[in-house]
């Protein structure tokens, strides 16, 4: 079945230290996305991709970083510039073609910072 | 900026009781209205998309009704398993991001 693969799903991470989330989609799709998602606000968009090789900052991108150097992978790196990194982050991804379907979406990795 | 305004945050039912869920936005050129449903520790999962004033969708025990300021979800006669967060998002006319409201949060005690 074709799908959105994130892992981990469960992730600590020391303070100073450079994380990276992984995303992995089958669908085919052009366009990836990255949000955060924090109790009581909806969820903000950090980086995405229309396709390889691109992509845009979104409302949050400070402290971040991304690539894009295939279709299906688009992992996002969580460094330590990034002040308050505990959230639940949700990648997404779309097709034009099937877009009234909206956003497909993995099942998410929790990052905590300890 | 798009912006998506959701309302009750919580809301807590009798199974049976019906109720709706609202949605307000502003947004220069809908493209699309989106609705999800997000259970805990989980990736939000499609409900439907409205695209028009006046649109109608209907799924199971919910329905999504779509004016030109506001989208409302009606839950008709819940069940404990219709308890999640459902969050509406919209669309502009430019490229396929999505701004997404903060959700509500349906609690539905048997």
């Amino acid at each position: 079945d074709g799908g959105i693969t994130q892992s981990p799903k469960y992730l600590f991470r020391k303070e100073g230290q450079n994380v990276t989330l992984s995303c992995e989609q089958n669908l085919n799709h052009d366009a990836m996305y990255w949000y955060r998602q924090d109790p009581g606000q909806g969820l903000r968009l950090i980086y995405y991709s229309q396709i390889v090789n691109d992509f845009q900052k979104g409302d949050i991108a400070e402290g971040y970083s991304v690539s894009r150097e295939k279709k299906e992978s688009f992992p996002l790196t969580v460094t330590s510039a990034q002040k308050n990194p505990t959230a639940f982050y949700l990648c997404a991804s779309i097709s034009p073609i099937q877009g009234n379907y909206g956003y497909t979406f993995g099942s998410g990795t929790r990052l905590t910072v300890v | 900026e798009d912006q998506v305004t959701q309302s009750p945050e919580a809301l807590r039912l009798q199974e049976g009781e019906s109720s709706s869920l609202n949605c307000s936005y502003t947004v220069s050129g809908l493209r699309g209205l989106f609705w999800y449903r997000q259970d805990p520790g989980k990736g939000p999962e499609f409900l439907f998309t409205l695209y028009s004033a006046g649109e109608e969708k209907e799924k199971e025990r919910l329905k999504a009704t779509l004016t030109k300021k506001e989208s409302f979800l009606h839950i008709t006669a819940p069940k404990p398993e219709d308890s999640a967060t459902y969050l509406c998002a919209v669309q502009g006319p430019n490229d396929y991001k999505l701004s997404f409201g903060a959700g509500t949060t349906v609690t539905v005690r048997a």
